[in-house]
């Protein structure tokens, strides 16, 4: 067990609708990583949250937000919702930013399959 | 722009059989992170290792051995006496740092890796 919660474990949605996955990272972790992994696009970083603010964004469609909250549980809101956006994501959790040896405790994911 | 390439598709090889799985990337910037990350047929993805552009020292952890060359831009991940809990698809990813306080990744397509018994 990583510590790094992910809710819920699976979603199925239909085209059009919004979602919101939420991730909490490991206690004491400030830093939270969201990833999408599907069969067409491989593993993709989507956007990465430091102590609430935004540090990193990649590869992140403009239907999709996130945000880091106070006690540093993090959501990420994917709306109007296509059929290639079923996959899984990731998050993950570190203590910093990016330190030297660093390490990074995933979740379990959440596996979302729009219909 | 930055990109990984892991050129083998799938590897299989026999228990106890030494195996290296390569790892290419490209980047114009010149400070940046490799990484390297497994994910067995269950599905979670496990943190291997993370390396600074700065850093060339190899690394070994048990029978997991990483060797970093700039000079070919290679960033190799060689498992000695692979066990059939090897088995995963490994992924190379590399990532830059944004003004020291973000990461930006991008990861190779993966290595399929059978440990047959």
């Amino acid at each position: 067990d990583s510590g790094v919660t992910q809710t819920p474990k699976h979603l199925i949605t239909a085209t059009g609708q919004r979602v919101t996955l939420r991730c909490s990272p490991r206690s004491g972790d400030l830093s939270v990583y969201w990833y999408q992994q599907s069969l067409d696009q491989g593993l993709q970083f989507l956007i990465q949250y430091y102590n609430g603010e935004e540090r990193a964004k990649g590869n992140i469609l403009e239907r999709f937000s996130a945000q880091q909250f106070p006690d540093l549980h993090s959501e990420l809101n994917l709306s109007s919702l296509e059929l290639g956006d079923s996959a899984l994501y990731f998050c993950a959790s570190s203590v910093w930013a990016g330190g030297p040896q660093e390490t990074q405790y995933f979740g379990p994911g959440t596996r979302l399959l729009v219909l | 722009a930055q990109k990984v390439t892991q050129a083998q598709t799938e590897i299989s090889v026999v228990e106890k059989e030494d195996v290296t799985l390569d790892c290419v990337y490209e980047t114009r910037d010149t400070t940046y992170y490799l990484f390297w990350y497994k994910q067995p047929p269950s599905g979670e993805l496990v943190f291997l290792i993370r390396r600074n552009s700065f850093d060339e020292q190899n690394e070994i952890s048990g029978r997991y051995s990483w060797n970093f060359q700039k000079s070919t831009s290679s960033f190799n991940f060689t498992i000695t006496a692979s066990q059939v809990v090897d088995s995963a698809v490994y992924f190379c990813a590399l990532s830059v740092s944004k003004s020291g306080y973000g990461q930006n990744f991008v990861f190779g397509p993966g290595t399929r890796l059978s440990v047959l018994p």
